[in-house]
């Protein structure tokens, strides 16, 4: 089955500094690549997504980079303020139309310093 | 709308005991799902349903049981807790179109469980 795997676990930035989170995955087919952001106690809410039929998307101060050859996938946060501060977690899915289950990495603990 | 809702929030068993959790969705989300989240290993998939009267297992089904007889509810039953089954439950749904690839899942607020 599909294996994500996510690093740093934990990522330290100065306000205003940019954070970079990345995933590699192993199954070849997948081709959906959420990314939720989860705080303390509360449920995953999805931030950005991407499928596989493009290399990057971006919403506001937020980025993500797919590399399909290389089987990674990268979040990109500019200018960070304080409230994204969170868990971030990456995940990767098929899209068959038998599952659709997303695969998770094991998350990012960002801490934006003041 | 209140999306995807879950019941219990919080729950204390004891080893060998039962219970259900309940998720809802009013979205009419053809897809749903429950995962497990444990500290440092992310959320994995223990059962999941593409559908009214359909139920599949996921990563890590053992110890678990769901039903799906209506659309809008999902539940995940444990017949006999065990403590290794602590973890935080979260539902999720999506729509499940047939065309164009995966969709967007939505999470419920997530079961707090504890077993001693």
């Amino acid at each position: 089955g599909e294996n994500v795997e996510q690093h740093p676990s934990t990522l330290s930035v100065q306000e205003g500094d940019s954070a970079v989170i990345k995933c590699t995955y192993s199954d070849s087919a997948s081709n959906y690549f959420p990314w939720y952001k989860q705080e303390l106690g509360k449920r995953p809410q999805l931030i950005i997504d991407i499928r596989s039929n493009v290399g990057e998307k971006k919403d506001q101060r937020i980025a993500v980079t797919l590399n399909k050859t290389a089987k990674h996938f990268s979040l990109h946060i500019t200018e960070t303020q304080p409230e994204d501060s969170a868990v971030y977690f990456c995940a990767a899915s098929t899209g068959d139309t038998g599952r659709r289950a997303l695969t998770f990495g094991s998350g990012t603990r960002l801490q934006v310093q003041p | 709308n209140a999306g995807v809702t879950q019941t219990p929030k919080f729950r204390v068993l004891k080893t060998g005991q039962s219970m259900t959790l309940l998720c809802a969705q009013d979205m009419n989300h053809e897809y749903m799902y429950w995962y497990r989240q444990d500290p440092g290993m992310g959320l994995r998939l223990i059962h999941y349903s593409v559908g009214e009267g359909t139920t599949a297992k996921g990563e890590v089904p053992d110890g678990y049981n769901v039903s799906r007889l209506k659309k809008q509810n999902f539940l995940l039953g444990l017949e006999s807790a065990a403590p290794s089954q602590t973890s935080v439950y979260f539902c999720a749904s999506s729509y499940g179109r047939l065309a164009g690839g995966p969709d967007t899942q939505y999470f419920g607020p997530g079961t707090r469980l504890t077993v001693l």
